[in-house]
């Protein structure tokens, strides 16, 4: 069964500085893979997506992650952080089936201090 | 931008009692789902419907979960007798019908059971 990995709970990043966020999945093929961001309160938004193609991929809000099927990770960057980036973030997992459900990391809370 | 709505944005019940969580989702999606996250922990997936049936399942979508598509828009989850442990976050979302395209997330409604 496919499986998420998020190996940091929580991430404290000084604002301006890099980011990196940390996502292992388990499953046999390539996988869809896709960020999720909730801030308090909030619904699910997402970030970036991964379906084929270019291993580097462009998200909303100045986000990139990079797809290294021989790590089986894929991970979230961004190059300058803003406080307003305090959340938590998700990776997630797809199979390539039809209406096939996300499977979900637990999660990575972003602190940002200034 | 077209997005997934849902209500009540919060729900307080007594245990035993049945609730009715609202979804609308974007309206040219075909495929919906319930997810519900308890606090601090990951998201979870509980079932998929298309073609007005449910598609998929979890092991947490007992006899005690079911949905319904009463009308052309709405997609609703009931729990019909509420327990202690059913308190969290109830996310829907939907996506379109080609390929595995990317679920868009409702905000969610927290539901707690007293």
């Amino acid at each position: 069964a496919q499986s998420v990995t998020q190996p940091d709970i929580h991430i404290t990043v000084s604002e301006g500085a890099s980011l990196e966020l940390r996502c292992n999945y388990s499953y046999g093929a390539t996988p869809y893979l896709f960020w999720y961001v909730q801030s308090p309160g909030q619904g699910l938004q997402l970030l970036l997506k991964y379906f084929s193609g270019d291993t580097l991929v462009q998200g909303i809000k100045g986000f990139e992650a990079e797809f290294k099927r021989s790590q089986s990770s894929f991970n979230l960057r961004k190059p300058s952080v803003h406080w307003s980036d305090a959340a938590e973030y998700f990776c997630a997992v797809a199979t390539n089936q039809a209406g096939t459900a996300l499977i979900f990391g637990k999660g990575t809370t972003l602190s940002v201090s200034s | 931008e077209p997005e997934v709505t849902q209500t009540p944005s919060h729900q307080v019940t007594q245990m035993g009692q049945e609730v009715i969580l609202r979804c609308v989702p974007i309206s040219n999606h075909l495929y919906f789902y319930w997810y519900r996250q308890i606090l601090g922990q990951k998201v979870e997936f509980l079932v998929s419907f298309y073609n007005n049936e449910i598609s998929e399942k979890s092991e947490i979508f007992d006899d005690q979960f079911s949905v319904e598509r009463p009308d052309g828009s709405n997609f609703t989850l009931k729990i019909r007798s509420t327990k202690l442990e059913d308190s969290a976050m109830y996310f829907c979302a939907s996506r379109g019908l080609a390929g595995v395209e990317t679920q868009y997330f409702g905000p969610g409604t927290r539901l707690l059971v007293l």
